[in-house]
């Protein structure tokens, strides 16, 4: 079956420029995350969806970053105007339950995102 | 692949022998724990979750043990093969704001010598 699916796999951008990370969640998950993995650390928490709605967005750094699940399934997470502090690995995650439920959740590859 | 975790703290052990690598978690409110496998250029890969109310949980090869009283995690793999060096994270569940969050330790990086 498939897996958390996320593109594209690199991007590399100017500063100032836009971006727009795609993931597409494993069918029929509720939940839906976004981390950000600096290298030599673990993933930071940034933002989940339950079915279309954002929930929570308390971990995203600023204003120029926004995220959407407007159907309830794929979601894009928007950079704006990136800075060279916003090159990380972006993972998405999903998982079968919604809120408080203890199940894991499953990450897709990630977006490998370079500001120049 | 850019490596995960070039500076992280590292377990070197011999082809065939038990690994244990451990985890201190911060929240006591954390009530669900799950052990990631991190390979190179890959997502964090599921291995194992344990819940608060359990002390021991085994899966093929690995155990996780929770030690609530110091906020302690580890898991233990049984026969260590290659294909498990990798970067192995733990991760805490805690309820925040409208559902929940996985904050993450700062992973162990496991080498296999054949």
């Amino acid at each position: 079956g498939a897996g958390v699916s996320q593109s594209p796999r690199y991007k590399v951008a100017k500063r100032g420029q836009d971006v727009a990370l795609r993931c597409d969640p494993i069918s029929g998950h509720v939940s839906l995350f976004w981390y950000q993995q600096a290298l030599g650390q673990g993933p930071e928490f940034l933002t989940y969806f339950q079915n279309e709605a954002q929930l929570d967005k308390s971990g995203l750094p600023s204003d120029r970053f926004f995220a959407e699940r407007p159907e309830g399934s794929v979601s894009t997470l928007k950079i704006q105007r990136t800075q060279q502090e916003d090159s990380a690995v972006y993972l998405c995650a999903s998982s079968s339950q919604g809120s408080y439920s203890n199940q894991p959740q499953h990450f897709g590859d990630g977006t490998r995102l370079s500001i120049l | 692949g850019e490596s995960v975790g070039l500076h992280l703290p590292t377990l070197s052990v011999q082809e065939g022998d038990n690994s244990i690598i451990n985890c201190a978690y911060s929240n006591s409110a954390s009530d669900y724990f799950i052990w990631y496998k991190q390979e190179s250029g890959k997502g964090p890969q599921f291995i194992i979750d344990i819940r608060s109310n359990m002390d021991k949980r085994q899966g093929q090869r690995v155990t996780v043990l929770l030690n609530k009283t110091v906020k302690h995690l580890s898991l233990q793999i049984a026969a260590t093969q290659p294909g498990d060096s990798a970067v192995y994270f733990c991760a805490e569940n805690t309820p925040h704001n409208a559902g929940n969050m996985l904050t993450f330790g700062g992973g162990t990086r496991l080498m296999v010598k054949p």
